[in-house]
Order: structure tokens, then sequence, then C-alpha cells
């Protein structure tokens, strides 16, 4: 059974940083995609970056590029999302998400991780 | 950045009923776009890739359809089970972007 399942949300002053985490079972973690999605309080889904199998390409939404880093280790079956100078718009659920293998849509979720960026 | 337009935002229907959403792309985008369901608390559930290409699992009832800038999903009997938002996304592109959603509630 795939599962993913993400920590480190918190309560973050504007500027500051957090580091997301994401733990992946069930398939073969090297052999996918990878993408974060978020979802502001009360409102749809944004994408926010995507990883390549290797970490050789990476994509950004333009809003966090500069300030969020996606990266992933295959060894440990892990997908992270760095997070500095965050603004109070980057309040949301920030959702790990596998890319199916052939297309960029998201087949599995996780149950998400609440950041909350706030004074 | 490619436009999504989902319509309608809300749409209240009963259990039985046909029902049709539609998603309008600002440029062509093949039929690379995909449909989700949320339920309120949890993550999203893929239900159609490629504009008609029904995931594993997901129920017959569920079908999609278009190509170039406007495509439908379709519920062919509404089951209570049904009752949630709905989300486009193409791929075309990055960014890839999202529509703001459908809300199916019941009547």
């Amino acid at each position: 059974e795939v599962q993913l399942v993400e920590s480190g949300g918190d309560l973050v002053q504007p500027g500051g940083s957090l580091r997301l985490s994401c733990v992946a079972s069930g398939f073969t973690f090297s052999a996918n995609w990878m993408s974060w999605v978020r979802q502001a309080p009360g409102k749809g889904l944004e994408w926010v970056a995507s990883i390549k199998q290797d970490s050789s390409a990476t994509k950004y939404l333009d809003s966090v590029k500069g300030r969020f880093t996606i990266s992933r280790d295959n060894a440990d079956n892990s997908l992270y999302l760095q997070m500095n100078n965050l603004r109070a718009e980057d309040t949301a659920i920030y959702y790990c998400t596998r890319n199916t293998a052939r297309d960029i849509v998201f087949d599995y979720w996780g149950q998400g991780t609440l950041v909350t960026v706030s004074s | 950045d490619i436009l999504m337009t989902q319509s309608p935002s809300t749409l209240s229907a009963s259990v039985g009923d046909r029902v049709t959403i539609t998603c309008r792309a600002s440029q062509s985008i093949s039929t690379w776009l995909a449909w989700y369901q949320q339920k309120p608390g949890n993550a999203p559930n893929l239900l159609i890739y490629r504009a008609s290409s029904l995931e594993s699992g997901v129920p017959s009832r569920f079908s999609g359809r278009g190509s170039g800038t406007e495509f439908t999903l379709t519920i062919s009997s509404l089951q209570p089970d049904d009752f949630a938002t709905y989300y486009c996304h193409h791929y075309n592109s990055y960014p890839i972007t999202f529509g703001q959603g459908t809300r199916l509630e019941i009547k």
C-alpha cells in the first residue's frame, strides 16, 4: 500500500524558515517524480514544486522561486521542502504527492501538514 | 501561465441525477487535463487523467471528455458519496495550474 506521511508543519513568523518532510512507502520511491501541492484554508489547490527521480530537474511556482527548495533522498525514501523567507500567503496545508509514471498528475497524496505564517 | 476556469462554482443536485462540470483552459492544452475529487478534511483523489482516462478503482459513473480548451467531467448517476468538491488541472506545461473548484452539494 502506497503511503506518504508529511511532517514539519508549524506556526512560524513572517520571514522565518521551515523544512517539511515526507516519508514514502509501498512503492519504489526512486521511480517517480514527486511534488508538493498546497491548499490555503478554505481555498483551492495550488501546485508548488516538483522534482525528478534523480534530482536532476526541479520545477517551481514563480511565487516561491528563490525562497523554496525541493529535494529528495532516494536512499531514505524521503521528500523535502525547505521554505525560507515565509510570507503570510504561504499559509496552507502542504501535501506531498506522487506523480504517475507517465503523466504530471498526482495519484497518491499524503494527509498534509499545516504551515501557518503569522506574527 | 494557463488559466483554468471551472463552471459552475457550486452545483446543487439530487441522488440519481446526471451532472456535468466544465473546465476551460485559457489556451490549448491538448488532452493534458486531470480531475480530482476532494471531501472535507481529506486529500484530493485522482479521478481522470489525459482528459478521459479513468484512474484505476474509480467508479465507471465518472467520465471525462474534451480536448483543446474545453473539458467536462460527468457523473452519470449521482451517489451519496459523490457530494464533494471537484478540481481540474492542466499539465501541458509548467506551472501546473488548477481550476478554482466546483462544489457539488445535495439539493
